[in-house]
């Protein structure tokens, strides 16, 4: 299996431009989670999908991020305008719920920098 | 919020003591994970914990949750460089395969 995929690894953008991260999720996984992780604040929820329907947003920090789930195999994160507060480690996890077992499997994670 | 709460902060251990973690819930608790993060890298799984009182062993890991389903530990036993991470305990949120996670307990292992 080749596991939770995301693209770009690593990202330096000027502060104004939008920053497009990209998610493949495990195959047949029904949930997939966009987390971002800053030394300050530790490792934070943005969104989450179930069966591609967006069940939560309440982590995503203001309107100028959002997120897309198109179809069960791909998912997207934008940021637009970005600004340097935004840089972070973004990841990207998967998970199977089933009874008894709901472990999320994470991706190696984007990058970001915004200067 | 229904955080769980993870003390220490941060451990520095030299190579060969023992490490535990404690991770703490103001809440009753349906199931406790646990996750390895290596420095630059991303979060494992390590192991899940439903039932009271349960405890699992993973060669010189040790996890425990509590009687009470409020609290849960990791101990390490004999620590190596190849332990050195962050170990964050989350809780599942309910049936929404939502994981509320911890922050994290930084091991450093001392060679």
């Amino acid at each position: 299996d080749a596991g939770v995929i995301q693209s770009p690894r690593h990202e330096v953008t000027e502060m104004g431009q939008e920053v497009t991260l990209r998610c493949k999720p495990i195959s047949g996984h029904d949930y997939l989670f966009w987390y971002r992780q800053t030394m300050m604040r530790g490792l934070e929820l943005l969104i989450y999908f179930n069966n591609n329907v967006p069940i939560d947003d309440s982590g995503m920090p203001e309107d100028r991020f959002s997120a897309k789930m198109p179809n069960a195999s791909f998912s997207t994160l934008k940021i637009q305008p970005s600004e340097p507060r935004d840089s972070a480690v973004y990841f990207c996890a998967s998970s199977f719920t089933s009874r008894g077992r709901n472990e999320q499997f994470f991706g190696p994670g984007t990058r970001l920098t915004v200067l | 919020g229904q955080q769980v709460m993870q003390i220490p902060q941060y451990q520095h251990v030299q190579e060969g003591e023992d490490f535990t973690t404690y991770c703490n819930s103001s809440t009753t608790l349906s199931n406790i994970q646990w996750y390895k993060q290596r420095p630059g890298g991303h979060p494992v799984f390590l192991i899940q914990l439903v039932k009271s009182g349960e405890v699992k062993k993973q060669k010189r890991l040790t996890f425990q949750f509590g009687e009470a389903k409020k609290n849960s530990s990791l101990h390490i036993t004999a620590t190596q460089t190849t332990d050195v991470g962050t170990y964050f305990c989350c809780r599942l949120r309910g049936n929404t395969g939502k994981l509320i996670f911890g922050q994290g307990t930084t091991l450093q292992v001392k060679p």
